[in-house]
């Protein structure tokens, strides 16, 4: 099993401009979840899908982030318009829903630099 | 509000020694637990999970949960310089989506 694949791995855009990251959850898994890590804050859930559809969107920061999941095996995550504040590591990960004992698979993350 | 709540550290070991994480969770329903990973720079990583009170043990991994005083705890037997990282302690309550501690920084020293 490939895992669950981000792209793109590192990304450095300019502030003001629109960055789209993208995640494929592992085969099967019907959850996916979009976290953001920084040092101050450590590792927040901003949306998590189950069966495609948005369950909690609550944590997505503001109107300039926006998720999708068009079908089971693809997702993104926007920013438009980008600040240097959204500067992270952005993680995707994806499971079972409903299967109490099972864990996430997190994928390698993408780095985002907003300057 | 559902919270799981660990020491930041950063907690030093000696090479060899036995290395404790501890954990405790807010709410008496919380059904499964799991102990992350994460090496600098890197994704967390799944390294154990626990769901029943008592010991569960994976190779120099034990999980300890107990229930009743609603703690959990990771031990990291013959520490190795390998196991510098942050562990981060996830609780699920119900049925719901996991909760991730803070994390606590582990350095294993030569």
């Amino acid at each position: 099993d490939a895992g669950v694949i981000q792209s793109p791995r590192h990304e450095v855009t300019e502030m003001g401009q629109e960055v789209t990251l993208r995640c494929k959850p592992i085969s099967g898994h019907n959850s996916l979840f979009w976290y953001r890590q920084t040092m101050m804050r450590g590792l927040e859930l901003l949306i998590y899908f189950n069966n495609n559809v948005p369950i909690d969107d609550s944590g997505m920061p503001e109107d300039r982030f926006s998720a999708k999941m068009p079908n089971a095996s693809f997702s993104t995550l926007k920013i438009q318009p980008s600040e240097p504040r959204d500067s992270a590591v952005y993680f995707c990960a994806s499971s079972i829903q409903g299967l109490a004992n099972y864990g996430y698979t997190f994928g390698s993350g993408t780095r985002l630099t907003v300057v | 509000q559902k919270e799981v709540e660990q020491n930041s550290g950063p907690l030093s070991v000696p090479e060899g020694a036995i290395a404790s994480l501890n954990c405790t969770y807010s709410d008496r329903v919380s059904q499964s637990f799991f102990w992350y990973r994460q090496y600098s720079g890197k994704s967390p990583e799944l390294i154990m999970s626990i769901y029943s009170n008592g010991d569960k043990e994976d190779g120099r991994f034990t999980a300890q949960l107990n229930k009743a005083s609603q703690y959990v705890s990771l031990l990291i037997r013959d520490s190795q310089p390998s196991d510098s990282a942050t562990y981060l302690c996830a609780a699920r309550f119900g049925n719901e989506k996991l909760t991730f501690g803070t994390g606590t920084r582990l350095t294993i020293i030569p």
